[in-house]
């Protein structure tokens, strides 16, 4: 079974709104990572919250962790086209490996 | 792109062969980590290896096996090939902290 869930499994947008995605896990975690991949080719690493982190920022991404909700948000602002593919949480129960969810597919409309 | 490299890209199979897969990690990265991705599905751990050593392994039947060799390349074998093994097969490398990892393009292996 997978560690994190992610939620919606499916999100379509147009150019410019903001997307949001959502990941829920079950275990006490390390850190919890958020990954992109396009067109089922390799994993791109987006950014990392340790437990102890609250909220992060890369650019035109905000990571959210609630650890008492065992939750994580993804909010991508000003979409782009550019933006669409597949997201992935992943935890780090500092077990030597990251589990990650099923992902969420985002389109973003021109 | 991450510098990992993997090889063949594309490879199709008939139940009950064997393959191997292949691997370069990013320089300056001794830990390799073996994903399977099922359609629509995330990526699962197969397993890792850290100095060429077996680190850790998740749910798969021991046809699953790897290696690591001295320069920190990596290769995984399967054995007796089922149609369930369809997937793409990710590899990804980090440094010794582990946190972050740099995964290749993948290879899609087809079973028939």
């Amino acid at each position: 079974s997978q560690q994190g869930e992610e939620d919606p499994q499916a999100l379509s947008i147009q150019e410019g709104e903001n997307a949001t995605m959502n990941c829920s896990y079950k275990t006490s975690i390390n850190n919890l990572q958020w990954y992109r991949q396009n067109s089922g080719r390799g994993l791109v690493h987006l950014i990392l919250i340790r437990s102890n982190e609250r909220e992060k920022h890369s650019g035109r991404l905000r990571v959210t962790l609630d650890t008492s909700k065992k939750s994580s948000s993804l909010l991508i602002t000003a979409s782009r086209a550019a933006d669409t593919a597949s997201y992935f949480c992943a935890t780090d129960i500092n077990d030597y490996k990251l589990s990650f969810g099923a992902g969420t597919t985002v389109t973003v409309r021109a | 792109e991450t510098g990992v490299t993997q090889s063949p890209t594309h490879l199709i199979k008939t139940r009950g062969q064997q393959v191997t897969l292949r691997c370069s990690s990013q320089s300056g990265h001794n830990t390799v980590s073996w994903y399977q991705q099922a359609l629509g599905q995330g990526p699962q751990f197969i397993f890792q290896y850290y100095r060429e050593e077996e680190n850790g392994r998740g749910n798969f039947p021991p046809r699953f096996s790897g290696l690591q060799f001295p320069n920190y390349s990596s290769e995984l074998n399967v054995n007796a090939l089922e149609l369930d093994d369809s997937a793409l097969y990710l590899c990804a490398s980090s440094s010794s902290d582990g946190e972050k990892l740099f995964f290749g393009s993948g290879t899609q292996l087809s079973v028939l």
